[in-house]
């Protein structure tokens, strides 16, 4: 079956830089995009930006052009989200998701991981 | 970017009876248009796409219609496990914005 695992919770200083792994198993990795969304707090969805795992082409979200690295490993499945030059409202669940088809709506989503920025 | 506005934010209906979602678009997203259902500390399911396309396992009782830039999300006889978080998505452009949820609690 499908599935994506994020890496775990991450707790960074304002400026800093933040990494999430997300490990994708039960399909062949290169035939999906994988897109990025977060959540802050008691708030809804942000759609962050995508990767097509096959070229490692991406597209952002006009607001996190700059800050957003989207990068995979094709040998190990996983795609890696960074995310540099964080402030207090990047407190957030962020979740990779995988695409159904060619339309970029998500039907598997990762189980999220939480990055607090705190000084 | 597409604006996509959700009523109503809460929304309160007794078990058994009909719950209705709606989500506007600022402009035509076709029928680009996904739901998502979402509890307290889960990701996100998909339940709809294509506007009216029931997601793979999704009961019968969640049905989407609409096109161009209204949308609706119809619960038929509702049952507990139905409350959460409802998002509307368009993926007619990028950015791919949600709509901001309506919340549905079960009397």
């Amino acid at each position: 079956q499908v599935q994506l695992v994020q890496s775990g919770a991450e707790v960074k200083t304002p400026g800093a830089s933040v990494r999430v792994s997300c490990k994708a198993s039960g399909y062949t990795f290169t035939d999906n995009y994988i897109h990025w969304v977060r959540q802050a707090p008691g708030q809804g969805l942000e759609w962050m930006g995508w990767i097509n795992p096959k070229s490692g082409f991406t597209n952002f979200a006009q607001k996190f052009q700059g800050r957003l690295t989207l990068t995979r490993d094709t040998t190990i499945s996983t795609v890696y989200m960074d995310l540099s030059r964080l402030r207090s409202d990047d407190s957030s669940v962020y979740y990779c998701a995988r695409v159904y088809g060619t339309g970029s709506f998500f039907s598997f989503w990762g189980q999220g991981t939480l990055v607090t920025v705190s000084s | 970017e597409i604006l996509m506005t959700q009523s109503p934010a809460t929304l309160s209906v007794s078990p058994g009876e009909r719950a209705t979602l709606s989500c506007r678009a600022a402009q035509s997203v076709n029928i680009n248009l996904a739901w998502y259902q979402q509890k307290p500390g889960q990701a996100p399911r998909l339940l709809i796409y294509g506007a009216s396309t029931r997601a793979t396992g999704i009961p019968a009782r969640f049905s989407g219609s609409g096109s161009e830039k209204e949308f609706t999300l119809t619960i038929s006889s509702l049952q507990s496990e139905d409350s959460a978080s409802y998002y509307c998505q368009q993926y007619n452009n990028r950015p791919y914005n949600f709509g901001q949820g309506t919340k549905l609690e079960i009397k």
